[in-house]
């Protein structure tokens, strides 16, 4: 049972629009940035968003991110192929069990 | 490119040690928090420990805290996780990932990863 929510999978067809969402409380989400990653099989994962909002170079604004309160979401626009992946929110815990936290990760078809 | 290169994964028996490395390069590593985060094959990512850019802040996940201790050694660019007392339920790909700072949840670079198998 992983400290954030993410829904397990999600599918959708090349050229449409998704959105992944990752629900906590206040102890991680609603007071610490939130970060995506994305996993293609057999790799490790790969920073997509930082700080709720920002891409590293490199990341095509096909991708974005927000925040609102204790849930954060990752959206994907004019899904390709290879978009299909595991993707995975992060964020600090400020609780008593200090430390970082991952949601349980989205399995994406692109259909 | 910023690399991590992790290594002594194996197969072990439950209750024995190992003590994972990652070697780091093309980037100043003392002055990056470092973590390991662990993946069961087929499963989600957990986190394991983080560490400060000098070794003086150290955090772990409550399902290793007591077994596991986290280190590193600047002078060799290389960080390290002690791993004792190994459950079976400690099988999984070990990653060793690098943040801009102790609570910023930005991991920007990962490893590749070493299996860890805890079997008898």
């Amino acid at each position: 049972q992983s400290v954030l929510t993410q829904p397990p999978s999600l599918s959708a067809v090349p050229g449409q629009k998704v959105t992944i969402s990752c629900s906590g409380s206040n102890s991680n989400i609603g007071n610490n940035y939130v970060s995506w990653y994305q996993q293609l099989p057999g790799t490790a994962p790969k920073l997509l968003i930082y700080e709720n909002n920002k891409r590293p170079s490199g990341i095509p604004d096909r991708f974005s991110g927000s925040k609102s309160g204790t849930s954060a979401t990752l959206g994907i626009t004019g899904l390709q192929t290879g978009d299909e992946a595991d993707y995975y929110c992060g964020t600090w815990d400020s609780s008593l069990s200090v430390g970082v936290v991952f949601g349980g990760g989205t399995k994406l078809t692109v259909l | 490119q910023v690399q991590l290169v992790e290594s002594g994964g194996g197969v072990v028996q439950p209750g024995r040690s190992l003590r994972l490395s990652c070697a780091a390069s093309r980037f100043t590593f003392s002055s990056y928090t470092m973590h390991w985060v662990r993946q069961t094959p087929g499963k989600g990512l957990e986190w394991v420990a983080v560490i400060s850019y000098d070794g003086s802040e150290k955090y772990y996940a409550d399902s290793v805290r007591g077994r596991f201790t986290i280190s590193r050694d600047n002078a060799k660019n290389t960080l390290f996780l002690q791993m004792n007392s190994l459950r079976i339920e400690d099988t999984a790909v070990f990653y060793c990932v690098r943040a801009p700072g102790l609570r910023v949840p930005k991991f920007d670079y990962w490893g590749q990863g070493t299996l860890v198998t805890v079997s008898s």
